[in-house]
C-alpha cells in the first residue's frame, strides 16, 4: 500500500535552515509527482511546489522561491524539502503529498511535520 | 493566482441532512483540475473528490461534486457523525495551485 512517512517534529532557531524528509513506499517513486503543502496554525493550506523524482524537475509557488528547495533521492525513494532563513512565520505543519500528474488531486499524504521556529 | 472563494465558511447540520459547499474561482478552471479534500482535526487532508465529480477510492457514495468553469459544488447527501471535518476545494489548473479557505462542518 502507498505510504508517505515524514520525519519528526523540528524546533529550530530563527535565521537557521531545516531539511525535512518524506519517504515513499508502495508505488513507483520516480513516476509520480511529490508536492509540499504548508498549513500554518489555525489556517488553511498553501501549496509550496512539486518535484518529479524521475528527472528532478521542480515547480515552485513564487511565494516560496528562495525559501523552499525541493530535492529527491531515487535510491531511497525519499523526497526532501529544505527551508532556509527561517522566521516565526515559517512555523507550520508541512505535508508531502503525491499526485499522478502535476495538476491532479493529491491522493496520498504524509502525516505532516510540525516545524516550530523559536529562539 | 486563481483565488477560490469557498462558502459558507461554516455549517452546522443535523445527521441525515443534505449539505452543499460552493467554490467559486476567480478565473475559469478546467474541471479536470478541481478537487475536494476532507481534513479532520489533527490529521492530514484526505482526497474525497477529484476532477470535479469523481469519488476517490473508498469514499462513500453520499459524497458528490459537480460544476464547471468558475463555479463548483460539493454535496453530502446525508450527513453522518463521521463527516465532521473541514472541507477544502483546490485547483491544479495553474501555478500556484491554490486552496479555498475551508468550510468547517459541525453537527447540531
Amino acid at each position: 500500500q502507498v505510504q508517505l512517512q515524514q520525519s519528526g517534529t523540528e524546533l529550530v532557531k530563527p535565521a537557521s535552515s531545516v531539511k525535512i524528509s518524506c519517504k515513499a513506499s508502495g508505488y513507483t517513486f520516480t513516476s509520480n509527482y511529490m508536492h509540499w503543502i504548508r498549513q500554518q496554525p489555525g489556517n488553511g493550506l498553501e501549496w509550496i511546489g512539486w518535484i518529479y523524482p524521475g528527472n528532478g524537475n521542480t515547480k515552485y509557488n513564487q511565494k516560496f522561491d528562495g525559501k523552499a528547495t525541493l530535492t529527491a533521492d531515487k535510491s531511497s525513494s525519499t523526497a526532501y524539502m529544505q527551508l532556509s532563513s527561517l522566521t516565526s512565520e515559517d512555523s507550520a505543519v508541512y505535508f508531502c503529498a503525491r499526485s499522478r500528474y502535476p495538476g491532479s488531486g493529491f491522493d496520498y499524504w504524509g502525516q505532516g511535520v510540525m516545524v516550530t521556529v523559536s529562539s | 493566482a486563481i483565488v477560490l472563494n469557498q462558502s459558507p465558511s461554516s455549517i452546522i447540520a443535523s445527521q441525515g441532512e443534505k449539505v452543499t459547499i460552493t467554490c467559486r474561482a476567480s478565473s475559469s478552471i478546467s474541471s479536470n483540475y478541481l478537487h475536494w479534500y476532507q481534513q479532520k482535526p489533527g490529521a492530514f487532508p484526505k482526497l474525497v473528490i477529484y476532477s470535479t465529480s469523481y469519488r476517490a477510492s473508498g469514499v462513500p457514495s453520499r459524497f458528490s461534486g459537480s460544476g464547471s468553469g468558475t463555479s463548483y459544488s460539493f454535496t453530502i447527501s446525508r450527513v453522518e457523525a463521521e463527516d465532521v471535518a473541514t472541507y477544502y476545494c483546490q485547483q491544479g489548473s495553474s501555478n500556484p495551485y491554490t486552496f479555498g479557505a475551508g468550510t468547517k462542518l459541525e453537527l447540531k
